[in-house]
């Protein structure tokens, strides 16, 4: 089993649409969890981070952690055509010293006008 | 604009030759890191560096070596590249503490392709 499992999709819903994309996890250690975008051909881009677990918002978009449930979810409100990319969410946790992040495969995102 | 600089883009390469993928950060970031993405297996980590002077091994080393002599680059070899290293390789860098979740930073990819 991987330690981190996302849907890749394609995920498409029409503009406007509320969207929402998820990740489960293997590892209870894991304390931070990131939600990236890729436009095609482009490299990852931060979207949001949080800690622990939670709900964080910024603009349309919102993050929320159950670590219970080794459950992430990134929802989007109010999606536009812009939004179509690839989501990765990825997370790591601290243990004495350097750590690395575990990515998801990544959920492809198509918004249609 | 403060970024990650990697050339080239993109690559076509015969078998067996050597290939070196350059990747320059100046962020002063202490970490870098070379992935692979690939189709179905998402990002991978091949090498990655947590300070100048120090390199270790990810997930998929084998055929890559890596080099860190300052902080500012961090140039991924193919020794005698073959065509399963076809692939879009993405250089990432982070400032990597003890604490608080890494962030990475990433470049806009070299594609790679092994004939």
């Amino acid at each position: 089993q991987k330690e981190v499992e996302q849907d890749p999709g394609p995920l498409s819903v029409p503009e406007g649409a509320i969207v929402s994309l998820n990740c489960t996890y293997s590892n209870s250690a894991f304390q931070y969890f990131m939600w990236y975008r890729q436009y095609s051909r482009k490299g990852p881009e931060l979207l949001m981070y949080t800690y622990s677990s939670g709900n964080k918002e910024d603009g349309r978009f919102t993050a929320q952690v159950d670590k219970s449930s080794k459950y992430i979810s990134l929802f989007i409100r109010d999606s536009q055509p812009s939004d179509s990319a690839t989501y990765l969410c990825a997370m790591n946790f601290r243990n004495s010293g350097y750590s690395t992040l575990t990515f998801g495969k990544g959920t492809m995102l198509l918004v249609s006008p | 604009i403060a970024g990650i600089t990697q050339a080239p883009t993109s690559q076509i390469l015969a078998a067996g030759r050597r290939m070196t993928l350059r990747c320059t950060q100046d962020m002063r970031h202490n970490a870098m890191y070379w992935y692979r993405q690939d189709l179905g297996l998402g990002l991978r980590l091949i090498h990655y560096s947590n300070t100048a002077g120090t390199t270790g091994k990810g997930e998929v080393p084998d055929g890559y070596s890596v080099s860190r002599a300052n902080t500012d680059d961090f140039p991924l070899t193919l020794a005698s590249a073959v065509p399963s290293q076809t692939s879009v390789y993405f250089c990432a860098s982070s400032e990597q503490g003890f604490t608080g979740a890494n962030v990475l930073t990433f470049g806009a990819g070299s594609r790679l392709t092994v004939l």
